[in-house]
């Protein structure tokens, strides 16, 4: 079925490295898109987000880019800090739909 | 704090009993979201309410489940005879009016059900 996905479950980098992190999708229809933090026993917080007529979006040392033509999403997360050591979701919000659909996450550690 | 709250944060219980939890949306926010997370995935969607109206429940939340946001302002979840497989962490989540689609989340209230 439909799906947001994420390409691996976990993600090692260097402190001070820049990461990556991507995310699949598979509903054309979907015209919103966040990238969520979720730490050890706490609720999601929200990173950033980008709507389907947007290709790219700047933050605080994240960029979310997102390509239609293959249905893909990522997250760069520049000059890592042990503080973004966390899970990552990605999350879609498809057209007419109020419910926010998660893939599965991506567990980013920060090596110090 | 003006975030999302969300009472108790954790509660255990014995299989068989009820529980309710309630949330505390962000000041104004008219849109309310009921998700649960298991443990290694990310958040399903249970139900949404604008204002006081439950305007969507997905096929997640049994018979044993009820939301009500009575005044538009908190709300309520309440599991009914609980079983071991509804231990999970469940999170609210608000937005603030019609257009707005970021949601932003509570901490959680943590179920364990023995």
């Amino acid at each position: 079925g439909e799906s947001v996905g994420l390409h691996l479950p976990t993600l090692s980098v260097q402190e001070g490295d820049n990461s990556i992190i991507n995310c699949a999708y598979s509903n054309s229809a979907s015209d919103y898109f966040i990238w969520y933090k979720q730490e050890s026993g706490k609720g999601p917080q929200f990173i950033i987000d980008i709507r389907s007529n947007m290709d790219k979006r700047q933050g605080q040392r994240v960029t979310v880019l997102l390509n239609k033509t293959v249905k893909h999403l990522s997250l760069q997360i520049a000059a890592t800090q042990p503080g973004d050591s966390a899970v990552y979701f990605c999350a879609e919000k498809r057209q007419g739909a109020q419910k926010l659909v998660f893939g599965q996450g991506t567990r980013l550690t920060i090596n110090p | 704090d003006t975030g999302v709250s969300q009472n108790p944060r954790h509660k255990i219980t014995k299989r068989g009993q009820n529980v309710t939890f309630r949330c505390d949306p962000i000041s104004e926010h008219n849109r309310l979201y009921w998700y649960r997370q298991t443990l290694g995935q990310g958040p399903e969607f249970l139900t949404y309410f604008q204002n006081e109206a439950q305007l969507e429940k997905s096929r997640l939340l049994s018979d044993r489940f009820s939301a009500e946001r009575p005044k538009g302002s908190f709300s309520t979840l309440e599991i009914q005879r609980t079983e071991q497989g509804d231990s999970a962490m469940y999170l609210c989540a608000s937005s603030p009016r019609e257009g707005a689609k970021t949601q932003y989340f509570g901490p959680g209230t943590r179920l364990l059900v023995l």
